[in-house]
């Protein structure tokens, strides 16, 4: 499987404050994704990329922002991090649009 | 409203019994992909499925695309603990968009 690396896993942070999370791969893969896990609602999307300096909108965006300055980094920006961003943020990788996805083990962000 | 419906939401069934689980949509999928997430971790690939109308055989578990491309079922034959976990439905839609998932529980 990829190898793919979230950091930080858990994070507690305070309303207003910015917050980013990383997602690093080691596969080479074209595609990056971004998704959020909350009870009832399965994996949303939030932004995905196809390429360095490649992003686009998923499903569930406002509120966030993402770059790709390199094949192997994704990051996601939460510039003021609101309560109802409190969520289980997984990353993911496909080798190409519509392939399996590789995820890694998420970060469990808390927003007080 | 999610762009893939999963149903049920809970299943909690007893070792040995037989179970299927629905995926669908409105929307025509190029492909569909089954995963399968237990607790503290990411969810891990099943079966991809592509053409209208095909099966996928797994084991114990059956994968169906429906002839139309918007729907699919997962059944499970003689259920066990170890399949125990969240399966969620992904389809591809210029991007990759999950259902919310069916949580099946399999008790000895």
């Amino acid at each position: 499987d990829a190898g793919i690396t979230q950091s930080p896993r858990h994070k507690v942070t305070e309303t207003g404050t910015p917050v980013t999370l990383r997602c690093h791969q080691t596969e080479n893969h074209r595609y990056m994704y971004w998704y959020r896990q909350d009870p009832g609602h399965g994996l949303r999307l939030i932004h995905y990329s196809y390429g360095v300096k490649d992003t686009d909108k998923g499903e569930v965006s406002d509120g966030y922002s993402v770059s790709r300055s390199k094949t192997e980094d994704f990051l996601l920006t939460l510039e003021s991090a609101t309560s109802s961003q409190t969520s289980v943020y997984f990353c993911a990788t496909s080798r190409g649009r519509g392939e399996k996805l590789f995820f890694g083990s998420g970060t469990q962000l808390s927003v007080l | 409203t999610q762009l893939l419906e999963q149903s049920p939401q809970f299943l909690s069934i007893q070792e040995g019994e037989n179970l299927t689980v629905y995926c669908n949509s409105s929307s025509v999928f190029s492909s569909l992909q089954w995963y399968r997430q237990e607790p503290g971790e990411g969810p891990v690939l099943l079966v991809t499925v592509v053409t209208g109308g095909e099966v996928k055989k797994l084991k114990r578990l059956t994968f169906q695309f429906g002839d139309a491309r918007k729907d699919s079922s997962l059944h499970i034959t003689a259920a066990q603990p170890g399949d125990t976990g969240l399966y969620l439905c992904a389809g591809d839609n210029n991007d990759m968009r999950f259902g919310a998932g069916t949580r099946l529980t399999v008790k000895p």
